[in-house]
């Protein structure tokens, strides 16, 4: 079993319909996450940042932390042809290592 | 631009070549992290450093190696390349050596072993 999982999808959704992607993982000591999104041929970006438990929103984009769960989420209102990229979870314990999940896919058809 | 710089871009080579990949981190970070990234695996933690020294070995291959020079820029040496090293290797740097607020991460280096 891999520390996260993450559907790759692929995700298709109309403009300005409400995307939403997931992660779930395994280890109980992760306490920070993160939501990286990766356009075609670039390096990942960091689009969300979150300690601990909770929710936290950006403009279009929340993220939403389930530790008893062990479960977080994104949700990107309004989504524009713009969105359409690559979404990777990440998430730590704390130390120098980031385990990421494998990436949704997602496009969003004008 | 994300800060990180990666040299180079694309790079085609045979089995059992050896290659250099290098990186220079945004302007202040003092760690670098190598990342493999394949379609099958996804991101995989290779190694870190952190103001010249090896912090952190993951799943990297005894064929692969690393380190960082003063100026703090990064090589990743692969040699002995095999078929299944084709992949993307990102470079990554953060201020500290932990890594938990987020990692930049460059462009990364499309390598193609034929």
């Amino acid at each position: 079993q891999k520390e996260v999982e993450q559907d790759p999808g692929p995700l298709s959704v109309p403009e300005g319909a409400i995307v939403s992607l997931n992660c779930t993982y395994s280890n109980s000591a992760f306490q920070y996450f993160m939501w990286y999104r990766q356009y075609s041929r670039k390096g990942p970006e960091l689009l969300m940042y979150t300690y601990s438990s909770g929710n936290k929103e950006d403009g279009r984009f929340t993220a939403q932390v389930d530790k008893s769960s062990k479960y977080i989420s994104l949700f990107i209102r309004d989504s524009q042809p713009s969105d359409s990229a690559t979404y990777l979870c990440a998430m730590s314990a704390g130390d120098y290592k980031l385990s990421f999940g494998a990436g949704t896919t997602v496009t969003v058809r004008a | 631009d994300s800060g990180v710089t990666q040299t180079p871009k694309h790079l085609i080579t045979a089995t059992g070549q050896r290659v250099t990949l290098r990186c220079s981190p945004r302007s202040g970070d003092l760690s670098v992290y190598w990342y493999q990234q394949s379609l099958d695996q996804g991101l995989q933690f290779l190694i870190q450093y952190y103001n010249g020294e090896e912090r952190a070995k993951g799943n990297i291959l005894e064929r692969f190696s690393a380190q960082q020079f003063p100026d703090l820029h990064s090589e990743l040496n692969l040699s002995s390349l095999e078929l299944g090293d084709s992949a993307l290797y990102f470079c990554a740097s953060s201020l500290g050596v932990q890594g938990y607020y987020g990692y930049t991460f460059g462009s990364g280096t499309r390598l193609t072993v034929v």
